[in-house]
């Protein structure tokens, strides 16, 4: 069973540019997350989506982030304009339903914003 | 809010010592509990869970109890590998919070030295 898929897998930006990151969840699970995971922190949500419709977006920094799952599959999470304090890496994690424990992580995508 | 807690790293420890990292938690609700380890370069992996008081989960020669009356989920393993060299995260989720949202301690780095 392939896991979660993530790109790039790193970046480095400028601040004041824009990026944004891709995630494809494993087959068939609804529920997909992203996370912002700075250095020496725990990973902290940004968004929780259940299939297309967001749980979950009250630690998304709206100003500057923007993320969606149009067809309740893959997902991107957008910043515009990046800040040095964006340098992280952001972590996209899936599981099954909304009820199950286990998420599955993907690999994360290291932003350097200079 | 819920909260999680754990040790401050880094644990430097040598093969075949034995391991205790601590985690204890804050919850309004029954929350399940889990460890997440995360290998360098890696997403985080789940390492084991327990959904209920007294429940001790276990993988891979690591387990950790789910202590009710002392709020505390202790992961412990009883002779280290150099192997075993990663970040452990401890982790709650609870249905409480809203989407079965997943709250993350901020890990643990651990060192064996062969």
């Amino acid at each position: 069973e392939a896991g979660v898929a993530q790109s790039p897998r790193y970046k480095i930006i400028e601040k004041r540019q824009s990026v944004a990151f891709w995630c494809n969840p494993i087959s068939g699970h609804a529920t997909l997350y992203w996370y912002q995971q700075i250095l020496g922190q725990g990973p902290k949500l940004l968004i929780q989506f259940q299939n297309n419709g967001v749980v979950d977006d009250s630690q998304l920094p709206k100003d500057r982030f923007s993320a969606e799952r149009l067809k309740g599959v893959d997902s991107t999470l957008k910043i515009q304009p990046a800040k040095l304090e964006d340098s992280a890496v952001y972590l996209c994690a899936s599981k099954l339903g909304q009820t199950y424990n286990e998420q599955f992580f993907g690999p994360g995508t290291r932003l350097t914003v200079l | 809010g819920n909260s999680v807690t754990q040790m401050e790293g880094p644990v430097t420890l040598s093969e075949e010592a034995f391991l205790t990292i601590n985690c204890t938690y804050t919850a309004t609700g029954y929350p399940s509990l889990f460890w997440y380890v995360q290998y360098p370069g890696e997403g985080l992996q789940l390492l084991l869970k327990a959904t209920k008081a007294d429940d001790k989960g276990s993988n891979k020669g690591f387990e950790a109890t789910y202590r009710k009356e002392t709020t505390s989920f202790h992961l412990e393993k009883g002779s280290v590998q150099v192997s075993d060299s990663a970040v452990y995260f401890c982790a709650l989720s609870d249905q409480n919070t809203g989407g079965f949202k997943t709250i993350f301690g901020a890990g643990t780095r651990l060192f064996v030295k062969a």
